[in-house]
């Protein structure tokens, strides 16, 4: 079994703040992934990283993808109360299976 | 376009009952899969199918049997369910069973087992 492990669970911040959530495994992933989930809906893929060292940009998140493909962040700067939500992390490996980290659960208070 | 469906949306079910988890998609995707999500743990694959006619065993494959009759649908059976399997799960399917090739997620399906 590959494990993610995904740092902090629990995130509550206000408005406008910035935030770093973590993704880390001793295992290397042929590429990573984040997803956003909202309350009683499946996961929804936001970003794909697949070169270690890789930074990618959607709007105010970043993401990295670190040299060894082995860790991944996410970077939300000014965050909005429409950024609340759950956001994993998840590993692809032997074809397209997927092993997900545990998730950070962000609120964004106004 | 309806994507993915699951059904139920959510069961209460006896210990020792069988059931089947039903999915459906109409995107004609080569590849489907079936996770479950607990607290904490974020989502575990429970058994997938890279192509019709054809399954596997993800991480968390006991108690739980699939079968892959068409394209179309990818029904996941408790033969004898126990409290442990109490969870949401989650359907989902993509186009190729390449690595580029993104997972598209059901609404879940939410079983308590009692």
């Amino acid at each position: 079994t590959q494990l993610l492990e995904q740092s902090p669970q629990f995130l509550s911040i206000q408005e406008g703040e910035n935030l770093t959530v973590y993704c880390n495994s001793s295992s290397v992933f042929s590429s990573l992934q984040w997803y956003r989930q909202e309350p009683g809906e499946g996961p929804v893929l936001l970003v794909t990283v697949v070169t270690g060292g890789e930074v990618k940009k959607l709007k105010r998140l970043t993401f990295q993808f670190g040299d060894a493909r082995k860790d991944s962040s996410l970077h939300i700067t000014a965050a909005q109360p429409g950024d609340t939500g759950l956001y994993l992390c998840a590993g692809v490996y032997a074809g397209n299976m997927l092993t997900f980290g545990g998730g950070t659960r962000l609120m964004v208070k106004p | 376009i309806a994507g993915i469906t699951q059904a139920p949306t959510s069961q209460i079910l006896a210990a020792g009952r069988r059931m089947t988890l039903r999915c459906t998609q109409d995107m004609r995707h080569n590849a489907m899969y079936w996770y479950r999500q607990d607290l904490g743990l974020g989502l575990r694959l429970i058994h997938y199918s890279n192509t019709a006619g054809t399954t596997g065993k993800g991480e968390v494959p006991d108690g739980y049997s699939v079968s892959r009759a068409n394209t179309d649908d990818f029904p996941l059976t408790l033969a004898s369910a126990v409290p442990s399997q109490t969870s949401v799960y989650f359907c989902a399917s993509s186009e190729g069973w390449n690595s580029y090739n993104e997972q598209f997620f059901g609404p879940g399906t939410r079983l308590t087992v009692l």
